[in-house]
């Protein structure tokens, strides 16, 4: 199983342009989730999904956008990117029947 | 925006100690409460997933307990190993979909 996958690993962004982080689970989890870490600060939540179609904002939503097409992908976009989205970015998904959350390895972003 | 603090922040222990640290949460709204084991270079694994007070979970060497009453979580490791050496998080579970995560505590387990 590959569980959770995110791409890519790194990159380096300017400011202003856009990128989108992707993620992919194979383990057929209705809730996905896009965190941030930021050196110091807990996971923040940007959004998250509970099912194909249907997404929310979390706690850090702005600057970003989210969509959920299928069940196995929660993609992340980044409109104009801006230094203060420089950060570790996760995607998670959960099983709902244990409430576990899988997390992916994450993408280093950065904006300069 | 809820506060979820975990004690120490940093921690130092000869092999072979037994140690253990704190996570504080509110304690309203309580939902579940998680630990996660996490490596530098690596993501998060998940430890426990803790949902009644007075549960206690156990894991090889590492074990925790929950007091959802007066809001903390206890996360012991015995016999530490330097493979133990990583940060530990906590993270509080609100409802289905609203996790709120402390900062960790970073363990070094020294040879």
């Amino acid at each position: 199983n590959a569980g959770v996958t995110q791409t890519p690993k790194f990159r380096i962004l300017k400011i202003g342009q856009s990128m989108t982080l992707q993620c992919t689970q194979d383990m057929n989890h209705n809730y996905m989730y896009w965190y941030r870490q930021d050196p110091g600060m807990g996971l923040k939540l940007i959004y998250y999904s509970v099912g194909a179609g249907i997404t929310d904002k979390g706690e850090v939503p702005n600057g970003y956008n989210v969509s959920r097409s299928t069940t196995e992908d929660f993609p992340l976009r980044l409109e104009l990117a801006a230094p203060s989205q420089t950060s570790v970015y996760f995607c998670a998904s959960t099983d709902r029947g244990t409430d576990t959350q899988y997390f992916g390895p994450g993408t280093r972003l950065t904006v300069l | 925006i809820l506060n979820v603090e975990q004690s120490p922040q940093s921690l130092h222990v000869q092999e072979g100690d037994s140690t253990n640290f704190t996570c504080s949460f509110p304690s309203s709204n309580f939902y579940a409460l998680h630990w996660y084991r996490w490596e530098t270079a690596k993501s998060p694994e998940a430890l426990f997933v803790m949902t009644l007070n007075g549960d206690e979970k156990k894991k090889g060497r590492i074990s925790a307990t929950l007091n959802t009453k007066e809001g903390y979580s206890y996360l012991y490791i015995k016999g530490s190993q330097p493979e133990d050496s990583a940060t530990y998080l906590c993270a509080f579970q609100t409802g289905a979909n609203n996790l709120f995560f402390g900062t960790g505590t970073r363990l070094t387990v020294i040879p």
